[in-house]
């Protein structure tokens, strides 16, 4: 497949624990954060997103937390499986067209 | 089945030698947006239409042009490539409307640039 990105940070983790990736935005005024999850050779893939005035928000196995004090934003993955292993980027949405994503972290997971 | 198609899937050029990555998606999406991704440096946005006939720059469109006649095509144009725009494209598509975030990618077009 296709590399999408030298040098990233990694996490590595055993298969069935939580993983914990952590995205730091930069705009104030964005009204909507986003991860994505890229396979490798794939294109990215919506994995859930938080509006600008929520600080949690769940889904399937995954829970996304925003602290707009300090501008961060994770991403948790409970019981995480072989198949999540992935480059997750977050992105924040400035305006209602535009998209800006973080550089990606990789997650390994262990078997 | 609902997806975002682009073509090629890779390619080889020459500097200066014009060419088209198409881009077409079938879930009748207003919106569609073209990015590129580079080792270290994710993805940046290029261009961006909100529906036929509208589009804008997003954070790196230079060297780049679009079009958008159709709802479900949105060609991206690199009237004369050069090395810095070897690369990794995807196109993607959603719904407009401010509350929607899900865009659906399609499977990248390698490019590079001799």
């Amino acid at each position: 497949g296709e590399s999408v990105g030298l040098h990233l940070p990694t996490l590595s983790v055993q298969e069935g624990d939580n993983s914990i990736i952590n995205c730091a935005y930069s705009n104030s005024a964005s009204d909507y954060f986003i991860w994505y999850k890229q396979e490798s050779g794939k294109g990215p893939q919506f994995i859930i997103d938080i509006r600008s005035n929520m600080d949690k928000r769940q889904g399937q196995r995954v829970t996304v937390l925003l602290n707009k004090t300090v501008k961060h934003l994770s991403l948790q993955i409970a019981a995480t499986q072989p198949g999540d292993s992935a480059v997750y980027f977050c992105a924040e949405r400035p305006g209602s067209y535009q998209l800006t994503f973080g550089k990606g972290t990789k997650l390994s997971v262990i078997p | 089945e609902a997806q975002v198609t682009q073509n090629p899937r890779y390619l080889i050029t020459v500097t200066g030698k014009k060419l088209t990555v198409t881009c077409s998606q079938n879930m009748n999406h207003e919106y569609m947006s073209w990015y590129r991704q580079d080792p270290g440096l994710g993805l940046r946005q290029i261009y961006y239409s909100m529906n036929v006939e509208v589009t804008d720059k997003g954070d790196v469109p230079e060297g780049y042009k679009v079009s958008r006649k159709e709802k479900r095509n949105f060609p991206l144009i690199l009237e004369s490539p050069s090395p810095n725009q070897t690369s990794l494209y995807f196109c993607a598509s959603r719904l407009a409307g401010g509350h929607y975030n899900e865009q659906f990618f399609g499977p990248g077009t390698r490019l590079t640039v001799l």
